[in-house]
């Protein structure tokens, strides 16, 4: 079977960092995206890892542990606009579609 | 670039009734998506075309739900007869292909009464 496991709701301060964890379990694994959504909002691609390691883009870092099968998401000098939910998505590509399966989300909340 | 395009943007109907859905991908994207996301969950894929050929529909309930993708560009999604249990947001989002980054459009958002 495949599962996703990440936090459902993390709290931060303003300014502050915050890194979002997510542990899965696939049949296939081809590499590891996170997705930003606000509330009532579209998903919008954050960053995608394929390989072991960090990748920086801006204010969001995305790690990946492929022997863990763990990845996280670091989010640093929080801005309040940043108050959303958080999905960590599995790349498939057992039947070589690549297809999305999303975890359940991490809502996070940024206060003053 | 123009993003994902989805109407309508609200839809209320009872059950047993119909309901479908519009999407117009980003110009030049060959995959497009289906997704069906309940309130505190993440999304989930019910189809995948790439141009105008189904990738994956392993998840759609296929006793109600259709979906087509004619001349590999617009897509509607139809549900008939609709279940309480459908009431959610569908989202549509498309690629440039299946192992790009995708492109969500606002979604529908669907009440089953």
């Amino acid at each position: 079977g495949q599962s996703l496991e990440q936090p459902s709701e993390v709290t931060a301060v303003e300014g502050a960092i915050v890194q979002i964890n997510c542990t899965y379990q696939t049949s296939g694994f081809y590499g590891l995206s996170w997705y930003q959504q606000h509330d009532g909002g579209a998903p919008t691609f954050l960053s995608y890892n394929a390989l072991d390691g960090l990748e920086e883009t801006g204010r969001f870092s995305s790690f990946l542990s492929r022997s863990d099968s763990y990845g996280y998401l670091l989010l640093q000098e929080l801005q309040m606009k940043d108050s959303a939910s958080y999905f960590c998505a599995v790349r498939d590509d057992l039947d070589s579609s690549y297809k999305l399966i999303f975890g359940s989300g991490t809502r996070l909340l940024v206060r003053p | 670039e123009a993003g994902v395009a989805q109407s309508p943007r609200y839809k209320i109907i009872e059950k047993r009734q119909s309901v479908a859905f519009w999407c117009n991908p980003i110009s030049g994207h060959a995959t497009l998506y289906w997704y069906q996301q309940i309130l505190g969950q993440g999304p989930k894929l019910l189809i995948q075309f790439q141009n105008n050929g189904v990738v994956d529909d392993s998840q759609l309930p296929k006793d109600r739900f259709s979906a087509e993708r004619l001349k590999g560009v617009d897509s509607t999604l139809k549900i008939q007869p609709a279940k309480l249990e459908d009431s959610a947001v569908y989202l549509c989002a498309s690629s440039l292909s299946g192992g790009q980054p995708q492109h969500f459009g606002d979604g529908t958002r669907l009440s089953i009464l």
